[in-house]
């Protein structure tokens, strides 16, 4: 079975543009969760994906946002990024109740 | 609201020692508990799952026990390894069957040859 995969795994941006994050889960799992790692915070809930309805939402601007399609496939929408958005961004997904399996998530640095 | 503390930041062992990782919880009343491990720039993979109503679960050379009552959990690495450096993160399920874990900020691990 394949893992959860993250795209793009690296990328770079200007303060003031947007990013768009793709998270493609392990094969019939319906829950989606995007977490954001710096440094400085740790991991940080942002939200969570099921059944296309997001069931979860952490304490971050509402620049954050994310969404899942019918296929399972999820993806979040940063806008007008900020330096402190710098960070790895990480998905994972899971059946209900069920382990947690993250991708190799997304390292974005805004300049 | 829930908080997550891991002890030590960091440790340092010579290869073959065993040693136990240590995570504590302010709100008892926790659903799941799971242990990953990070090496550096990489995502995370999971070690151990503990259900509420377990007590421990056991992988190979890990061992992992969860005491709801105390807000404490361990990680038990037996015979430790080289390839066991790397970053130890415990997390909470912040409720029943969501995605949304709490973690704590990890115990980075350096087994030395």
């Amino acid at each position: 079975k394949a893992g959860v995969t993250q795209t793009p795994r690296y990328l770079i941006k200007t303060r003031g543009q947007q990013v768009t994050l793709s998270c493609s889960p392990i094969s019939g799992h319906r829950s989606v969760s995007w977490y954001q790692q710096t440094p400085g915070q740790g991991l940080q809930f942002l939200f969570e994906y099921f059944s296309e309805t997001q069931r979860n939402k952490g304490n971050f601007p509402g620049r954050f946002s994310g969404r899942q399609f019918s296929n399972s496939r999820s993806e979040m929408n940063v806008s007008t990024l900020e330096l402190g958005d710098s960070a790895l961004y990480l998905c994972a997904s899971s059946e209900p109740g069920g382990e947690l399996f993250f991708g190799e998530g997304s390292r974005l640095t805004v300049l | 609201k829930q908080e997550v503390t891991q002890i030590p930041a960091a440790l340092s062992v010579p290869e073959g020692e065993n040693l136990v990782l240590n995570c504590s919880f302010t709100d008892s009343a926790i659903y799941n508990l799971q242990w990953f491990r990070q090496d550096p720039g990489k995502g995370l993979t999971s070690l151990l799952l503990i259900q509420s109503s377990q007590r421990e679960q056991t992988s190979g050379r890990l061992n992992a026990s969860l005491d709801k009552s105390s807000g404490r959990s361990t990680l038990y690495i037996a015979a430790s390894q080289p390839g066991d450096s790397a970053t130890y993160l415990c997390a909470v399920w912040d409720s029943g069957n969501t995605g949304k874990l709490i973690f704590g900020q990890g115990t980075t691990l350096q087994v030395k040859p």
